[in-house]
């Protein structure tokens, strides 16, 4: 079965670190996304891409980036991972517009 | 600037009795939109979805209906179950992109 994967689950890493969250889709889908979720703030959208090599910012995009060499792979990197990014962050694929988005099981982050 | 509001963060209805949970939006070019229910330490799965060109969509014990011209939507859950209770969120996206944005999510308790 297709799916859409997450690694690591918990990650705990210092201040000031560089961090990077991966992201894997067999579902052969072109929209990807990456949310972070907080209390109080729900689901906020950091990165989104629609294809190999097209990244776009999100609402929340400070101190973050994505690449997208490939359609399976989305990886999330903190350049200098800080105390506020603190989070669980959720990974997302669809297949096209106005369709609806599959998550992973996200990944709790705790900068120290 | 929240486009996609949930106003009520949380809500309580007895097993058996209609769980109505709300949603508003300020963008006028969003034409899709969707529920997601989550469970904590699950990513936010798919449960329904609406076209402005509709104004009902149903799905079992699932319909949501829109109101564009009130910019308001609500998912009606009827009759309410135990495993209903998690986290809802409202979702939209707009045509002219495929970025989904959420709302900031109803927790709903279904009271036995």
């Amino acid at each position: 079965d297709a799916e859409i994967t997450q690694s690591p689950r918990h990650k705990i890493t210092e201040t000031g670190r560089q961090v990077t969250l991966a992201c894997h889709q067999t579902w052969n889908h072109n929209n990807m996304f990456w949310y972070r979720q907080d209390l109080g703030h729900g689901l906020r959208l950091i990165h989104y891409s629609y294809g190999v090599q097209d990244t776009n910012k999100g609402e929340v995009s400070d101190g973050y980036s994505v690449s997208r060499s490939n359609t399976e792979d989305l990886p999330l990197t903190l350049e200098s991972a800080a105390s506020s990014q603190t989070s669980v962050y959720f990974c997302a694929s669809s297949v096209q517009m106005n369709t609806e988005a599959f998550f992973g099981q996200g990944t709790r982050l705790t900068v120290v | 600037d929240q486009q996609v509001k949930q106003n009520s963060p949380s809500l309580s209805v007895q097993e058996g009795r209609i769980s109505i949970l709300n949603c508003d939006y300020t963008n006028s070019m969003f034409d899709y939109f969707l529920w997601y229910k989550k469970y904590p330490a699950e990513g936010p799965t798919f449960l329904i979805s609406i076209s402005s060109i509709k104004d009902k969509n149903e799905d079992g014990r699932f319909t949501v209906f829109l109101n564009k011209s009130a910019k308001h939507l609500s998912l009606h859950i009827v009759p309410s179950q135990p495993g209903d209770s998690a986290v809802y969120f409202c979702a939209a996206s707009a045509r002219r992109d495929d970025k989904i944005i959420f709302g900031k999510g109803t927790r709903l308790h279904i009271l036995p």
